[in-house]
């Protein structure tokens, strides 16, 4: 079974328009987060939120906002996409954000590419 | 301000061969820090954590040291593979508040038959 899923894996689409990438673990997790992964391969965290609240929000353009309707789902929603935007998007969670063991479960990504 | 370097950026190998992947970071306070081993077009995963206290960890082939005085890590791999062919990704997570996580850029290995 898939623990942290992502959907789309892929999403083409033109500037201007809005999208959502929707997230889910199976894991039974308290915390969720997104990461963006830019063309240089750097994964910088955008959202984090444990148990459906907002606990991290990096400078991050108000375009983007997270949606977490329970504890197991975490989505991205972006308005009025542009050609910044285009990068690939981690999911991930971890059991709790301040064991300091904790390890975070990445999903496999979306890749959104703006034209 | 909390940064993670690693080198090479990019490495080439013959399979069979080892490979030493370096990581050096100015995260303070330090609580501990993982190597993840990201293959294409997935996510990371976590190979193994370091701590503070700890020098060396293994993981199969794949052997982890930390010296804590100078801020440096290595990832050495042996009898590379070609599944090894990926990005590993060292990240320090700091000892404060929410202990957030610091991701270095990463080295892409790519192993060759």
């Amino acid at each position: 079974d898939t623990a942290v899923s992502q959907t789309p894996k892929y999403l083409v689409t033109q500037m201007g328009n809005d999208k959502s990438i929707k997230c889910e673990q199976n894991l039974g997790h308290d915390t969720m987060y997104w990461y963006k992964q830019d063309s240089k391969k750097f994964l910088k965290i955008m959202f984090s939120y444990n148990n459906k609240e907002l606990i991290i929000n990096e400078t991050v353009p108000n375009r983007f906002s997270p949606k977490s309707p329970d504890k197991a789902h975490l989505n991205l929603h972006i308005n009025s996409l542009e050609l910044g935007d285009s990068a690939v998007y981690f999911c991930a969670s971890s059991q709790d954000s301040g064991g300091l063991f904790y390890e975070q479960y990445f999903g496999p990504g979306t890749r959104l590419t703006v034209t | 301000k909390n940064q993670v370097e690693q080198s090479p950026q990019s490495l080439i190998i013959l399979e069979g061969k080892n490979c030493t992947l370096q990581c050096n970071y100015t995260v303070s306070p330090f609580s501990n820090l993982r190597w993840y081993k990201q293959d294409t077009g997935r996510g990371p995963v976590s190979l193994t954590i370091m701590t503070f206290s700890e020098n060396t960890k293994s993981n199969g082939r794949y052997t982890a040291t930390l010296d804590a005085d100078t801020k440096q890590s290595s990832l050495h791999i042996t009898a590379s593979q070609l599944s090894d062919s990926a990005s590993y990704i060292c990240v320090v997570r700091e000892d404060t508040g929410f202990q957030k996580l610091v991701f270095g850029t990463g080295t892409r290995l790519l192993v060759s038959p």
